[in-house]
């Protein structure tokens, strides 16, 4: 089945700086990729997703993007914001599936 | 427009007993998925409910059981707990076999 593996596992920054997490994904029938956020003791929240048709996709403060021949997908966060603090997940999933697989995490720390 | 619902939030069980989850999805989706989520850990895929019927299912035993109603609302049921069922189990609703999951807050299960 699809192995999904998210990088790093705990990731600080400064407000304002950039952060950066990266996913590779092993089956390469998988043509979905979704992020979530989820923020402690709350479920997690859809933030942005990308289809293997497109290379980057882009909304306001957040981007991913996507290289499918070497099966990796990013999550970029722009002038980040003490919100930003959360757990974030990435996950892939193929047409013929109907499961999200899901990366291990990554605890994002936004210091004031 | 209520988003998706769990109940219990809390459950404490033992070893050996039986528990069952409860699940409405969002208002306009017919399919319910369920997940188990470990501490520390990203989502792992149980299974997904369409049309009353288990559509897929992940590497769960059949401990796991679920159902859904005409409603689309749905159950999770899991049989002789053991410690290792301890997590949090997180409901998300699509319509069809949409990728985009809404999640509900979860279950928090405890076995003692």
């Amino acid at each position: 089945g699809e192995n999904v593996e998210q990088h790093p596992s705990t990731l600080s920054v400064q407000e304002g700086d950039s952060a950066v997490i990266k996913c590779t994904y092993s089956d390469s029938a998988s043509n979905y990729f979704p992020w979530y956020k989820q923020e402690l003791g709350k479920r997690p929240q859809l933030i942005i997703d990308i289809r293997s048709n497109v290379g980057e996709k882009k909304d306001q403060r957040i981007a991913v993007t996507l290289n499918k021949t070497a099966k990796h997908f990013s999550l970029h966060i722009t002038e980040t914001q003490p919100e930003d603090s959360a757990v974030y997940f990435c996950a892939a999933s193929k047409k013929s599936d109907y499961k999200l697989s899901f990366g291990a995490g990554t605890t994002v720390t936004v210091r004031a | 427009d209520a988003g998706v619902t769990q109940s219990p939030t809390h459950l404490i069980k033992t070893r050996g007993q039986q528990v069952t989850l409860r699940c409405s999805p969002k208002s306009g989706h017919d399919t319910v998925s369920w997940y188990q989520q470990a501490l520390g850990q990203g989502p792992q895929f149980i299974f997904q409910y369409y049309e009353e019927e288990e559509r897929q299912r992940g590497n769960f035993p059949d401990r796991f059981s679920g159902h859904q109603f005409p409603n689309y609302s749905s159950e999770l049921n899991v049989n002789a707990l053991l410690l290792g069922d301890s997590a949090l189990y997180l409901c998300a609703s699509s319509l069809g076999a949409g990728e985009k999951l809404f999640f509900g807050s979860g279950t928090q299960l405890s076995v003692l």
